[in-house]
This record gives structure tokens, sequence and C-alpha cells, in this order.
């Protein structure tokens, strides 16, 4: 089993919709969820960052953790067509330096 | 601006013919990695550095090499390449201030090997 899996996409959205992406994991001693973005010809970028169980809101994105079931998603309200792009889910043991384990990324089209 | 820089962003090589990708950092961050990201396989580490001559190995180390003289560079080298090098290779750093886990990330280079 992976450590951690995530659904290659493409996935391919009009404009305005509710975009869902998700990653499962295996590995429980992960305490830190990430999401980077990363366009085309471009490095990742760090869209969303929580701790533990929860969620987190910023703008039209929230970031979703559920320990319980080794799951993180990542919603995005009111999708543009700037928003496309690979969406790479993000996973560390702990805070200070340490291995981040990413998954294999979500290739996002949002078309007008 | 705050920014990773990596060179080449583009090369093609033949087997064997040793290269160096450069990594340039001007945060002041103290940990460097280096990622390959190849289809289907996401994001996978090659070697990391907590400090100035301070270097680890990540997952993939083999067939690479890294050196960290100084903060602000940490150079991939490959000593002889071979095609299964084909990739797409990220330098990143992070810092106690931004958050460990804060990665900065550069352009990336694309490296071909024949």
């Amino acid at each position: 089993q992976k450590e951690v899996e995530q659904d290659p996409g493409p996935l391919s959205v009009p404009e305005g919709a509710i975009v869902s992406l998700n990653c499962t994991y295996s590995n429980s001693a992960f305490q830190y969820f990430m999401w980077y973005r990363q366009y085309s010809r471009k490095g990742p970028e760090l869209l969303m960052y929580t701790y533990s169980s929860g969620n987190k809101e910023d703008g039209r994105f929230t970031a979703q953790v559920d320990k319980s079931s080794k799951y993180i998603s990542l919603f995005i309200r009111d999708s543009q067509p700037s928003d496309s792009a690979t969406y790479l889910c993000a996973f560390a043991v702990s805070g200070g330096y340490n291995k981040l384990i990413f998954g294999a990324g979500t290739r996002l089209a949002v078309h007008p | 601006e705050a920014q990773v820089t990596q060179n080449p962003r583009y090369l093609i090589t033949v087997t064997g013919k040793k290269l160096t990708v450069t990594c340039s950092q001007n945060m002041n961050h103290e940990y460097m990695s280096w990622y390959r990201q190849d289809p289907g396989l996401g994001l996978r580490q090659i070697y990391y550095s907590m400090n100035v001559e301070v270097t680890d190995k990540g997952d993939v180390p083999e067939g690479y090499k890294v050196s960290r003289k100084e903060k602000r560079n940490f150079p991939l080298i490959l000593e002889s390449p071979s095609p299964n090098q084909t990739s797409l290779y990220f330098c990143a750093s992070s810092g106690r201030y931004s958050g460990a886990n804060v990665l900065t990330f550069g352009a990336g280079s694309r490296l071909t090997v024949l």
C-alpha cells in the first residue's frame, strides 16, 4: 500500500463550480497536512497548511482533515480558470525540519 | 525578491557525462533539499541539508551527490548520468521563521539523459 494516494485526474470543471480534491494516507504519525499548487512549468507553492484534524478556510479555499479516516480534502469554491494547475497534497510528521511526503498530484482544468 | 534559483532550466546530456545542477536561495534558509518529479510518482526527495556541511540521503539518493559549503548554495551532482535519471528536478528551501514545512521551490530543471 502506498503511503499517500491521490487521484491523478485530470479533473475538468466549468468556471464557478465547486471542486473537491482528496488524498488518503496510511501513516498515522502524520500531524501536518499541506496542499501545494503547481502551475505548468513552475515549482510547487504552498497553498494551505493545517495541523491535526479540522477545517481551515482561506478565501475560496477550504482544507479539511479527518485523521480518524486518514483522509484530507481541499475544496475550491467559485473555481476560476486561474485555478487550473496541479494540486499536490503533502504530509509531515513534525513541525521541524523533516521530509515531506507528497501525493502524485491531481491535475485540474477550469474552463470558462 | 525572495526566491530559489536553479540552473540550468533545461538540459539534454548523454550517458556518463558528469553534470551539476546549481541551486541558490536568497532567504537565509537553513534547510535545503532536492526532489525529483516523475509522472505518477509525485515528488521524491533525493538529498537534504539541515545546514552548512550537514547533508543526508532522502528516498532516492542513488546516482546523486550534493554538497553544502555555503548556506545559500546546494548543488546537485550527477557523476555519471543514466537514462533513468531523466526527470524534472526541484530544489527547495525552508527556514525557521517561515516554518520548516513551508517549502519554497525553484522553478525546476528538466533533465534528459540520452
